[in-house]
């Protein structure tokens, strides 16, 4: 099945520095690389995706990256703010299955005030 | 309006108990999911499952089964509980595998 590897596992950074989490996955033939953030004690939510056909997405103070050669796929957050930490989650489609995905291990991010 | 709701939030039994998690989505979508995450926050995929197919994790004991009684619903049912599924279940639909999931609030499990 598919294996997707996230690091790093914690991440601090002061507040307005950049953060970056990074995963590689198995799968040559993943289409669809979803992350998610999950508060403490809440739900995960979606925050930003992307398909293949594209090397890079943005939306405001996030963005993602893709490079499908070499199989991984990187979260990147700019002036970063104490709403910011959080759980992060990568994710890629299972290997043989259309319904399912599978998930990083998760990036526990601490913005400094 | 709630988009995926679960019942109970919270859930502490004995061992040796059966115990069911209730999920329902008003999104119209057509897939659910069942996940556990453990104390270290990894989220497994349980099962994924439409109206046509149920994909089942294969490390998911067989004390575990989803009932979907029609397209809204899919609740987890858990036969003779052991100390180590204390965990968060979180219940997710989505149309596809590769759009957007939306997760319920979670189902925290202790088994004492």
């Amino acid at each position: 099945g598919e294996n997707v590897e996230q690091h790093p596992s914690t991440l601090s950074v002061q507040e307005g520095d950049s953060a970056v989490i990074k995963c590689t996955y198995s799968d040559s033939a993943s289409n669809y690389f979803p992350w998610y953030k999950q508060e403490l004690g809440k739900r995960p939510q979606l925050i930003i995706d992307i398909r293949s056909n594209v090397g890079e997405k943005k939306d405001q103070r996030i963005a993602v990256t893709l490079n499908k050669t070499a199989k991984h796929f990187s979260l990147h957050i700019t002036e970063t703010q104490p709403e910011d930490s959080a759980v992060y989650f990568c994710a890629a489609p299972s290997s043989g299955s259309a319904r399912q995905l599978t998930f990083g291990s998760g990036t526990q991010l601490t913005v400094l005030p | 309006d709630t988009a995926v709701s679960q019942t109970p939030k919270y859930l502490v039994t004995q061992m040796g108990n059966d115990k069911s998690i209730k999920c329902e989505q008003n999104l119209g979508h057509d897939t659910m999911y069942w996940y556990k995450q453990d104390s270290k926050k990894f989220l497994k995929i349980m099962f994924s499952y439409n109206n046509k197919e149920l994909i089942i994790n294969e490390t998911v004991p067989n004390r575990f089964s989803p009932k979907s009684p029609d397209k809204a619903h899919l609740n987890l049912h858990i036969n003779s509980l052991e100390l180590g599924d204390s965990a968060v279940y979180f219940c997710a639909s989505s149309r596809l595998a590769e759009e957007t999931q939306y997760f319920g609030p979670g189902t925290r499990l202790l088994v004492l």
